[in-house]
């Protein structure tokens, strides 16, 4: 199993410009997350959601948009990047009855500098 | 809003010696996860404390949750420099219609010789 997949690893924008970040889990599970996580803190919920065609939204949403069409793909969209995106993403899922050993299971990450 | 906290932010650890990272948080939840993070990875599972008094361990880690003291305690035995990593709480809390999975801001953990 691949788990949670995440592309690009790294990234650099220009302000203003706009991207798509990729998530694709084969574990069919239906909760998924984005996650962004600033230098030196915890993670911050950006959207989630709980099945194809179910999106919503987490603690800090603005400049981001989300799609969930499918139960393997929750991408992430950014428009207008903005510096204070400048942040490392995490995409991460679950199975709906959370489990009991691991919970939530997460990618690798995406690097994301807006200059 | 659920808010989570962890102490020490930052704890330098003599090689040998043992250890605990505290997590409080501040309203009910009926979950409690453990997660290490090695700079530039991401997160790896480490505990799921799923009721009052559960205790887990794994290798020189043990993990305990105290559901009304809304308190967990990440113990550290004879510290070893392989357990130099970030440390993450988190805690799982009932919203709309999921479960909303709140982060402490990470205990970064240095084991010197």
């Amino acid at each position: 199993n691949a788990g949670v997949t995440q592309t690009p690893k790294f990234r650099i924008l220009k302000i203003g410009q706009s991207m798509t970040l990729q998530c694709t889990q084969d574990m069919n599970h239906n909760y998924m997350y984005w996650y962004r996580q600033d230098p030196g803190m915890g993670l911050k919920l950006i959207y989630y959601s709980v099945g194809a065609g179910i999106t919503d939204k987490g603690e800090v949403p603005n400049g981001y948009n989300v799609s969930r069409s499918t139960t393997e793909d929750f991408p992430l969209r950014l428009e207008l990047a903005a510096p204070s995106q400048t942040s490392v993403y995490f995409c991460a899922s679950r199975r709906r009855d959370r489990g009991t050993r691991h919970g939530y299971t997460f990618g690798s990450g995406t690097r994301l500098t807006v200059v | 809003e659920l808010k989570v906290e962890q102490n020490p932010l930052f704890l330098s650890m003599q090689e040998g010696k043992n250890y605990t990272i505290y997590c409080n948080y501040s309203t009910t939840s009926d979950r409690l996860y453990w997660y290490r993070q090695d700079p530039g990875k991401s997160l790896e599972s480490l505990f799921v404390l799923l009721s009052n008094g559960a205790v887990k361990q794994e290798g020189r880690l043990m993990a305990s949750l105290d559901t009304k003291a809304r308190l967990s305690t990440l113990h550290i035995t004879a510290a070893v420099h392989d357990l130099s990593a970030t440390y993450f709480c988190a805690v799982d809390s009932p919203a709309s219609n999921d479960y909303k999975l709140s982060f402490g801001a990470g205990t970064t953990v240095t084991v010197r010789a």
